[in-house]
């Protein structure tokens, strides 16, 4: 596969549940991201790792923790949601120099019920 | 603080020309970015700009103008597939190995027959 992936595609998971988002990306990049995108709203950046540091948590809560084991993978891990983090959750990398522009995978459509 | 204002939506007829207008306050202006991003999918990269005037890839054109906190995307020959959101996004400060950008909240096109 190339660019980057996203699993599962949707996820429907109840307030108690723990579960796990995935990405990967294929281009060689060294920054890896995650977002969150609700309607009527801008994309909201949640996570940056750069080289699988953490650079950036964007006052996030702590139910929601991410993991970067290394610079192609990177994890969203979910437990005990909130109704009102049902969104599309998208990540991203880019090289992490020059223009930087970032090339995002298709997303996760999250229903926390 | 940041802050970006597009306009939420648009209509333009096909075989046309549109001008979707992007508003910023920031500080640590380093580059703006515009993204597309059809309904269910993810965002793809469409221009960069950095320095004041106009940059051209094909139908679409970009510019910036970086006194007045000011950038347009014009497509022209508008076509049915281009009725997406368009995602101004300005890239904040300089950071070593990643990037931070602010994205609006897209502007919605719609092209018609």
């Amino acid at each position: 596969e190339t660019g980057v992936t996203q699993t599962p595609r949707h996820l429907v998971m109840g307030m108690t549940n723990k579960k796990s988002l995935k990405c990967e990306q294929h281009l060689g990049h060294n920054a890896m991201y995650w977002y969150k995108q609700s309607a009527k709203k801008p994309l909201e950046l949640m996570f940056v790792y750069s080289l699988e540091e953490r650079v950036e948590n964007n006052s996030v809560p702590s139910r929601f923790s991410p993991e970067c084991p290394n610079s192609s993978h990177l994890f969203l891990h979910l437990h005990t949601l909130q109704p009102e983090d049902s969104a599309l959750y998208l990540c991203a990398s880019s090289q992490g120099q020059g223009r930087d522009e970032q090339y995002f995978g298709p997303g996760t459509r999250l229903t926390v019920t | 603080g940041q802050n970006i204002d597009q306009p939420t939506e648009m209509t333009a007829t096909e075989g046309a020309i549109v001008q979707i207008n992007c508003t910023y306050q920031t500080s640590g202006f380093n580059g703006l970015f515009w993204y597309q991003q059809h309904a269910g999918e993810a965002p793809t990269f469409l221009s960069y700009n950095v320095l004041d005037g106009l940059e051209e890839k094909g139908r679409f054109s970009s510019f910036l103008s970086r006194s007045k906190g000011y950038s347009y995307l014009l497509l022209k020959e508008l076509q049915m597939k281009d009725s997406a959101s368009y995602l101004c996004a300005v890239k904040n400060g300089v950071r070593e190995g990643y990037q931070k950008v602010t994205f609006g909240t897209g502007t919605k096109l719609q092209v018609i027959p």
